[in-house]
């Protein structure tokens, strides 16, 4: 099962910030939390990853709580074309596979 | 950008039949998977592969399922006879590091079991 929870559903409008929120409270010391998402049954997608620092890429920011038991992902302009599905996916040394969740549905509207 | 890329699109196939759905991982990467999706279900791990060899397997993956890397290019799902069930979205994916990198997943193959 997945070790994440993540709400089912969230709107942004367009050009605001997405602030997609994860709970992953039984995290471990050795594990990451990963993002990806999946538009529209598309393959998924690797969004960014951390382990206990802030990370940034192109793409979005991941913000970890200092506890490590929670997380936030940011779009910080939000598009039409982010409309997907989010994942937050908590993966350790020695995990092989990820483990998907039902994940976050992410819809922006003009 | 470097792509993961699967064939066919949209495989339909009679039950019973065998099926061969074909990836072409990126040209670095060393550790590849295959994950399926039913419709309106979660994305599924079925197996892991690296080095020549079944890493790693899920209860999925039973004895009608194999996999394949038969040259330096290409990886492939083979299921020897298909049920209704086996009906999904296989993805395949590939990364460069199994903790510190993400991975590329392909655009999938639809597989249509009738």
């Amino acid at each position: 099962d997945a070790k994440t929870t993540q709400p089912p559903s969230m709107d942004c409008a367009e050009g605001r910030a997405a602030n997609l929120p994860c709970n992953h409270s039984t995290i471990s010391g050795n594990e990451y939390v990963y993002w990806y998402r999946q538009i529209h049954s598309q393959g998924p997608q690797y969004i960014i990853h951390g382990l206990k620092n802030n990370e940034t890429n192109e793409m979005a920011s991941l913000i970890i709580t200092e506890d490590r038991k929670s997380s936030t992902l940011i779009l910080p302009h939000a598009t039409l074309r982010d409309t997907a599905v989010y994942y937050c996916i908590v993966r350790g040394v020695g995990d092989d596979k990820l483990i998907f969740g039902t994940g976050t549905r992410l819809q922006v509207f003009p | 950008e470097p792509e993961v890329t699967q064939t066919p699109s949209h495989q339909v196939t009679q039950m019973g039949q065998e099926v061969i759905l074909r990836c072409v991982p990126i040209s670095n990467h060393l550790y590849f998977y295959w994950y399926r999706q039913i419709l309106g279900q979660k994305v599924e791990f079925l197996v892991s592969f690296y080095n020549n060899e079944i890493s790693e397997k899920s209860e999925i993956f039973d004895d009608q399922f194999s996999v394949e890397r038969p040259d330096g290019s290409n990886f492939t799902l083979k299921i020897r006879s298909t049920k209704l069930e086996d009906s999904a979205m296989y993805f395949c994916a590939s990364t460069a590091g199994v903790l510190l990198q993400g991975y590329t997943f392909g655009s999938g193959t639809r597989l249509t079991v009738v």
